[in-house]
């Protein structure tokens, strides 16, 4: 029930093309639904973070898709550029909690 | 503003040797720690987080400990390293549950 299951492993784009990768949780009680972005040898970053009171967040080419009723959420990538190629990681809180529940991460190449 | 640092980068050790990770955060008061390691094309691993100075929970039982001498540092250890021990070391911090900000690293190999 803790868990934060993400599809899929590895994806590859073309250069302008849309990025999607999804996630899917089981607690109704997480409350915060954050995506991080991590390039090979450095620590994870926030990209984009979404609460369960809105259905999608958009910040430039990054956009979140939130599903309360099915439980999912999804990160669109948009016009996808070399540079977005990267691991990306989504995660789930609740409040009164100190642990973020991360997926299993997802491999993205976006081809020049 | 905030910064996590985290040192050494890179750590090369022999099987059985001892381990001390420092990590510390400027810029904020009382902030949840956390010690994350990741192996290598994979996800993220939880081994300890603290909520205050002295108060260490574990995820993983294992060779590896942690405190929490100062609020805002934070030390990974262990007596005798482990082939398995290998990987990439992360500290991070929060507010609450909040988003958690994540230290550059420490890539450590165990031969």
């Amino acid at each position: 029930q803790q868990q934060v299951k993400q599809s899929p492993q590895s994806l590859i784009v073309q250069k302008g093309g849309i990025s999607i990768i999804n996630c899917a949780y089981e607690n109704t009680a997480f409350d915060y639904f954050p995506w991080y972005q991590q390039f090979p040898g450095k620590g994870p970053a926030l990209l984009i973070a979404i609460r369960p009171d809105v259905s999608e967040k958009k910040e430039g080419r990054f956009t979140i898709s939130f599903n309360k009723s099915a439980k999912q959420f999804s990160l669109h990538i948009m016009d996808s550029q070399p540079g977005d190629s990267a691991t990306y990681f989504c995660a789930a809180s609740m409040a009164g909690g100190f642990k973020t529940i991360f997926g299993a991460g997802t491999r993205l190449f976006v081809k020049a | 503003s905030q910064t996590i640092h985290q040192w050494p980068a890179t750590l090369v050790q022999p099987v059985g040797s001892p381990l001390s990770l420092e990590c510390t955060v400027e810029g904020t008061s009382n902030p949840n720690l956390y010690w994350y390691r990741q192996a290598a094309g994979r996800g993220l691993q939880l081994l300890f987080y603290s909520v205050g100075i002295g108060q260490i929970s574990s995820e993983v039982p294992q060779n590896l400990s942690a405190s929490r001498p100062q609020d805002r540092q934070f030390i990974l250890s262990s007596k005798k390293l482990l082939l398995s021990d290998s990987g990439f070391y992360l500290c991070a911090w929060s507010v609450l549950q909040d988003t958690q900000y994540f230290g550059p690293g420490t890539r450590l190999t165990v031969l």
